[in-house]
């Protein structure tokens, strides 16, 4: 069956330092979103990306994050200067389309030294 | 302000008990999701619905458009139930793209 996958399944990075979580969506689908959920707090939406463009996103998805499509399968999230409050678990998920439930990777757990 | 609420936050049960988790949100949706996470933190999607109601297994979820409110029912509850379960919705508003808004999540522990 195919799935969402992501790596890497746990970053440790210092402070100030960019970091790139790696997804790979299912390969048919055309909606892409990440989120991240802090230790102990629920899931927040960061951004959607649909059709190579960035659909929606939130007030956490400051200029310090970026995505990325870079080759039709891989979808890269980008933090360009790593805070101590950006560690969490960041999930990628997909969708074919507009109707359809999303599909969720299993997760990057980034800490932030 | 939370856009949805659930309820219980925790819920302890015997094995065998009959569950449901509610959930109770202020926006209009286009659909509602009800995950499971599991202890490791991956996320799996149980259901999603718009109207009426949908059964898996020994799953049961049920949305009331109306009253802006879902269910999410386990018959015969089993100790690997044992999860948190996240009620999330896709806000009907002309610039969502999808994107989930989510519940706290109900922490459910079946004991043996």
């Amino acid at each position: 069956e195919p799935e969402v996958t992501q790596t890497p399944s746990h970053q440790v990075t210092q402070m100030g330092q960019e970091v790139i979580l790696r997804c790979v969506p299912i390969s048919n689908h055309l909606y892409f979103y990440w989120y991240r959920q802090i230790l102990g707090q629920k899931v927040e939406f960061l951004v959607s990306f649909y059709n190579n463009e960035i659909s929606e996103k939130s007030e956490i998805f400051d200029d310090q994050f970026s995505v990325e499509r870079p080759d039709g399968s891989n979808f890269t999230l980008k933090i360009r200067s790593t805070k101590l409050e950006d560690s969490a678990m960041y999930f990628c998920a997909s969708r074919m389309s507009q109707n359809n439930e999303q599909f969720f990777g299993p997760g990057t757990r980034l800490t932030v030294l | 302000k939370n856009e949805v609420e659930q309820s219980p936050q925790n819920l302890t049960a015997q094995e065998g008990e009959f569950i449901t988790i509610n959930c109770s949100y202020s926006v209009g949706i286009s659909a509602l999701h009800w995950l499971q996470q599991h202890p490791g933190g991956g996320i799996v999607s149980l259901f999603m619905l718009s109207s009426g109601k949908k059964k898996h297994g020994r799953l049961i979820a049920t949305i009331n458009i109306q009253e802006k409110h879902s269910s999410l029912h386990i018959t015969a509850s089993h100790p690997r139930d044992s999860a948190v379960y996240i009620c999330a919705v896709i806000s009907s508003s002309g610039g969502s793209q999808g994107n989930l808004i989510f519940g706290k999540g109900t922490k459910l522990s079946v004991k043996p």
